[in-house]
């Protein structure tokens, strides 16, 4: 495997369902983000984890919880989501300096019901 | 707050008809404009970054510019599989945090 790699690429979910998404990167970097695009919306920034140690929750509600194990790993936990979470959640990696690249997985679409 | 406004939100070419997409921005203190294209349910492919006003860069049929205010994705000669969204994003105070436009969804007919 190369790069930034998601699972699952599609979920589905009930509103009192609980599920987690998995990222994983092959790139060296030691930053990691998550991030949710919604239809017409630009790209939001969710989290940003540096060396494992979170550094930015953008004021992301308490249903969602990220995880982020090793330099490599990063999860996001769902629980008891709503509708509107609904989107793609994109997962991205980029050595921690300043004016770096950040690349980006494939993604995870979500439905929630 | 950095803020970006990317136009026009659509675009519509034939194949081999050049034009430009732009990027218009506001930050404090720019350490990077980045361009990326992204195909329906995939996440965004890096295309290019951007550092000083009057940098360019060149990719294929692409090639971004960079104003102190804005940026442009010249398409020259696009073909079909040249069809995508292309996302701009800058970067600016902070060492991480990109903010993105809403991209600028371009279709080329053959």
């Amino acid at each position: 495997e190369t790069g930034v790699t998601q699972t699952p690429r599609h979920l589905v979910m009930g509103m009192t369902n609980k599920k987690s998404l998995k990222c994983e990167q092959h790139l060296g970097h030691n930053a990691m983000y998550w991030y949710k695009q919604s239809a017409k919306k630009p790209l939001e920034l969710m989290f940003v984890y540096n060396f494992k140690e979170q550094t930015e929750n953008n004021s992301v509600p308490s249903r969602f919880s990220p995880e982020c194990p090793n330099s490599s790993h990063l999860f996001l936990h769902l629980h008891t989501l709503q509708p509107e979470d609904s989107a793609l959640y994109l997962c991205a990696s980029s050595p921690w300096d300043s004016q770096e690249t950040q690349y980006f997985g494939p993604g995870t679409r979500l439905l929630v019901l | 707050e950095d803020q970006v406004t990317q136009s026009p939100e659509a675009l519509r070419l034939q194949e081999g008809e050049s034009s430009s997409l732009n990027c218009s921005y506001t930050v404090s203190g720019l350490r990077g404009l980045f361009w990326y294209r992204q195909d329906p349910g995939k996440g965004p492919e890096f295309l290019f970054t951007l550092y000083s006003a009057g940098e360019e860069k060149e990719k294929e049929r692409l090639k971004a510019t960079l104003t102190k205010k804005e940026s442009f994705l010249h398409i020259t000669a696009p073909k079909p599989e040249d069809s995508a969204t292309y996302l701009c994003a800058v970067q600016g105070g902070s060492n991480y945090k990109l903010t993105f436009g809403k991209g600028t969804l371009l279709t080329v007919n053959p």
